[in-house]
């Protein structure tokens, strides 16, 4: 069964960079058809799709985040990442990793990490 | 971006009653591309349904979609004590974008 685990630090500071890793075991990253993608939820913005990215290291990513967001895949490791840059209090959510069917919707979630971002 | 608004905010009813929840687009979703999740207190969303109509794995037969263009439901045909919980819609016609949720609560 596929599983998707995120990690990261649960507190950032304002204008620093969020950085989470989200490792998947269960299958492979490199398995075609399928992207892997985060998706944030808070109170005030509900469920935002942030970006995805292929095995192949090509991207997409929501264009309300800026050019903020960076998102990899170490396909040796298999796990993929996300970098927020210049995080503000806006930036506190619960942060998802999740599998996507070809850039569709997610089949499979992690559990999700809570990222607040105060000083 | 296509907004997505999911109707009622709130949804009141017994165990055993049949639910109706709603997600209207601001345009026409292409290809029938949206997906219904079911999330509960504490957990992360689960897919239900995807390509409007289609069960996910696992997903039992009470629950199915239906709607086409910018008007799309989720009905859940009898309720059971474990559908209690928060449902989204989501579409992937163009980028990625989600409903804010319909809460279908206890009566």
């Amino acid at each position: 069964q596929l599983q998707l685990q995120e990690s990261g630090p649960g507190l950032v500071k304002p204008s620093e960079t969020l950085s989470l890793i989200c490792a998947v075991s269960g299958g492979s990253i490199s398995r075609s058809s399928y992207h892997w993608g985060w998706i944030r939820q808070s109170p005030t913005m509900g469920l935002e799709w942030i970006g995805s990215v292929y095995s192949s290291g090509t991207t997409y990513y929501n264009p309300s985040l800026g050019s903020r967001v960076t998102m990899s895949v170490d396909t040796a490791k298999n796990q993929f990442s996300l970098n927020v840059s210049s995080v503000t209090a806006a930036d506190t959510a619960v942060y998802y990793c999740g599998r996507q069917r070809n850039f569709d919707y997610i089949d499979f979630w992690g559990q999700g990490t809570l990222v607040t971002v105060s000083s | 971006e296509i907004v997505l608004t999911q109707s009622p905010g709130t949804l009141s009813l017994s165990p055993g009653e049949r639910g109706t929840l709603s997600c209207r687009a601001s345009q026409t979703i292409n290809s029938g591309y949206l997906a219904w999740y079911q999330q509960k207190p504490g957990q992360a969303p689960r897919l239900l349904i995807y390509g409007v109509s289609t069960r996910a794995t696992g997903i039992p037969d009470r629950f199915s979609g239906s709607g086409s263009g910018t008007d799309f439901t989720l009905t859940i045909g009898k309720l059971e004590p474990e559908d209690f919980a928060v449902y989204y819609c989501q579409q992937y016609g163009s980028s990625l974008t989600f409903g804010g949720g319909t809460k279908v609560e206890i009566k």
